[in-house]
């Protein structure tokens, strides 16, 4: 079990490009969630997944973002036409289905749009 | 829609002191509730969860929390704090559905002085 993992740790973009997000979450769990932190605040639900269906979505989840689990394995979440208020940190987390409560949390990725 | 309060931003304890960190929630109806910590550069950890059996919960590292319907109440406590102790908590609520949203509340910041 080597956790879920994200990738890149970190980064910079100028406004008005495209960025995309790589989220492994732990191999056995079905249920992969987006979320978003900025700072001093606590994380907000962006969407979630079981197995490759994505099965809601938050009204934070604008039409420039964009999220898939094309083989129920790994995610990714591209933002396009990146804006400054996009910058934050991107959580992932994976869980069991049946264990909906315990989250593993990826370490996340740090955006920043300048 | 559930949420939840954290009453303080930051907590400064001495090593060795009690550790109170307050949370109240609303929720319309029996809420999930849990304690997340982040350490910094590392994931969220979930610490410890309320899912209507006793009102008392323990969780990791010595730390409990007690629900209390009457209050809306659902603060974490623990006797006695170690330097490692000190982290980022989160008091988080469940939105009960088949997907567990989770909401987070805005964060503690716990310090732990020598």
């Amino acid at each position: 079990d080597t956790g879920v993992s994200q990738d890149p740790r970190h980064k910079i973009t100028k406004r008005g490009q495209n960025v995309t997000f790589r989220c492994d979450p732990i191999s056995e769990h079905n249920r992969l969630y987006w979320y978003r932190q900025t700072l001093g605040q606590g994380p907000e639900f962006l969407t979630y997944f079981q197995n490759e269906a994505q099965l809601e979505k938050s009204r934070l989840l604008s039409d420039r973002f964009s999220a898939e689990r094309p083989k129920g394995s790994f995610s990714t979440l591209e933002i396009q036409r990146t804006e400054q208020g996009d910058s934050a940190m991107y959580l992932c987390a994976s869980s069991l289905t049946g264990e909906y409560e315990k989250l593993f949390f990826g370490s996340g990725t740090q955006l920043s749009v300048l | 829609a559930q949420s939840v309060t954290q009453l303080d931003s930051h907590v400064s304890v001495s090593e060795g002191t009690p550790v109170l960190l307050r949370c109240n929630y609303s929720s319309s109806y029996s809420p999930s509730l849990f304690w997340y910590v982040q350490h910094p550069n590392k994931g969220l950890q979930l610490l410890l969860k309320y899912t209507s059996a006793a009102t008392l919960v323990k969780g990791i590292n010595g730390f409990e929390a007690e629900f209390k319907k009457s209050e809306t109440s659902f603060h974490l406590t623990k006797p006695s704090a170690h330097m490692s102790d000190a982290a980022e908590y989160f008091c988080v609520v469940s939105d009960g559905g088949a997907g567990n949203m989770l909401t987070f509340g805005g964060g503690t910041r716990l310090m732990v002085k020598p």
